[in-house]
């Protein structure tokens, strides 16, 4: 399976602060990658799809970029409905996998 | 608005074989290049794949559990339904039903999740 490595674990930022989260996937997955956020007790939201398309209804602020084994996801300008759980997962095949999770805090 | 809602026990025993129906409206088991997905969730830790299935019937499964799980449907209840056998407590968690768009990639819609415990 191919495994998804993101980095930092935790990140803590203030409101207004850019704030990027970056995702490694084993092997080349080129552009297959997403992005989600998770609130506690609440289904992940679909954030980006296709490495930097933007999902319908999510916020300018939010950007994926990336290919082959390498992608990041930044938010611009943090507001305060952002902290949270971001995740990526990798579609490239069947078997999709997700990350650890990026638990964005705070500070 | 497209809605996925996962019903279920919230207990079982160990060894017990576990059944949940994710429930959809608003667009069509048959919808194409449309999957229904279930993704579970331990307590405080990532999300994990289980099995899929396709608008044409096509089904797949995790390499490593796919011996205890079967994805079926009932495109007249506008249903999906997944069975996991011989349940043990490390199957504790909030499984989740999302739909899968292949056209962009992603999970783009979520059912609320269900919380699966289990223990004698």
């Amino acid at each position: 399976d191919i495994q998804m490595t993101q980095s930092p674990s935790t990140l803590s930022a203030s409101v207004g602060d850019r704030v990027t989260i970056t995702c490694r996937a084993s092997q080349s997955i080129d552009r297959w990658l997403a992005w989600y956020q998770q609130k506690p007790g609440k289904a992940p939201k679909l954030l980006i799809y296709k490495a930097s398309g933007l999902e319908s209804g999510v916020p300018s602020r939010f950007s994926g970029s990336g290919s082959g084994t390498e992608f990041t996801l930044t938010i611009s300008s943090l507001q305060p409905d952002d902290f949270a759980i971001y995740y990526c997962q990798q579609y490239d095949s069947y078997t999709n996998t997700f990350g650890q999770g990026t638990k964005l805090e705070m500070k | 608005q497209v809605t996925l809602r996962e019903s279920g026990p919230a207990l079982v025993k160990p060894t017990q074989t576990l059944t949940l129906t994710c429930t959809v409206s608003e667009f069509s088991l048959t919808s194409s290049a449309m999957g229904v997905n279930w993704i579970r969730q331990p307590p405080g830790k990532t999300l994990e794949w289980l099995a899929r299935i396709d608008w044409d019937d096509d089904t797949y499964y995790r390499k490593s559990l796919e011996t205890r799980l079967t994805i079926s449907k009932d495109t007249s209840k506008n249903q999906v339904v997944l069975t996991m056998t011989n349940m043990d407590p490390v199957d504790t968690a909030t499984y989740f039903c999302a739909r899968f768009n292949m056209l962009r990639g992603g999970y783009d819609y979520w059912g609320q999740g269900i919380l699966v415990t289990v223990s004698s």
